[in-house]
């Protein structure tokens, strides 16, 4: 059982939006930014969204993150089949000290 | 180029024990936080220990605490990852990360290794 609770699944066909869930609580979405890493098949993850709405430099503006209260949300629009991962999100937990991560969501580009 | 390069996984009994190494280059190690990210097979990613770029501060998730300890070496660029009490639970690939802060609670991991497979039989 994570601490971070996303869906497992999602999906949507190209060109779609698609938004990815990631609920907490007052101890780590509520208080603290969220991370967004992608993860392909059999590679380490890597970060698409950091402190709740940043892009790194490479990740194309199609993907964006927001967060409200003690949840986030990470969106997809202009769907492509190279999108198709695993998405997790992360956040700092105050109580735990400690980072925590989502059950990870994976997206399935129909 | 900026490298991570993990070994030491294997295949260990439960409750022996195993050191995880991470070899950094291309960058200032002293730096930056260093994490260890884990995830068993088919599952999603765990974080288990992070240590901060110079005081050598370090935080570990609740799965691992007592039993395992993360260290850096500066004067090598590497970091380690000390498993004792090991248990069939702790079977995953092991990646190291750097952290794009000095401070393990802060930013995110901005670069990984390429992972090492630990497995712990029962």
């Amino acid at each position: 059982q994570s601490v971070l609770t996303q869906p497992p699944s999602a999906s949507g066909t190209p060109g779609q939006r698609v938004t990815i869930s990631c609920s907490g609580s007052s101890s780590n979405v509520g208080r603290n930014p969220v991370n967004w890493y992608q993860q392909l098949p059999g590679t380490a993850p890597k970060v698409f969204i950091y402190s709740n709405s940043q892009r790194p430099s490479g990740v194309p503006d199609r993907f964006s993150g927001s967060k409200s209260g003690a949840s986030a949300s990470l969106a997809i629009s202009g769907l492509q089949s190279e999108d198709e991962a695993d998405y997790y999100c992360a956040a700092w937990d105050d109580s735990l000290n400690a980072w925590v991560f989502g059950g990870g969501t994976k997206l399935t580009v129909l | 180029e900026l490298q991570l390069l993990e070994s030491g996984g294997g295949l260990v009994q439960e409750g022996g024990s195993l050191r995880l190494t991470c070899a950094a280059s291309g960058f200032s190690f002293s730096d930056y936080a260093m994490s260890w990210v884990r995830q068993a097979p088919g599952k999603g990613l765990e974080w288990i220990s992070g240590i901060s770029g110079s005081s050598g501060y370090a935080y570990y998730g609740d799965s691992v605490k007592g039993r395992f300890t993360i260290s850096r070496d500066i004067s090598k660029n590497t970091l380690y990852l000390q498993m004792n009490s090991l248990r069939a639970e702790d079977t995953a690939v092991y990646y190291c990360a750097k952290r794009r802060h000095s401070a393990p609670q802060l930013g995110f991991e901005d670069y990984w290794g390429q992972g090492t497979l630990v497995t712990v039989s029962s």
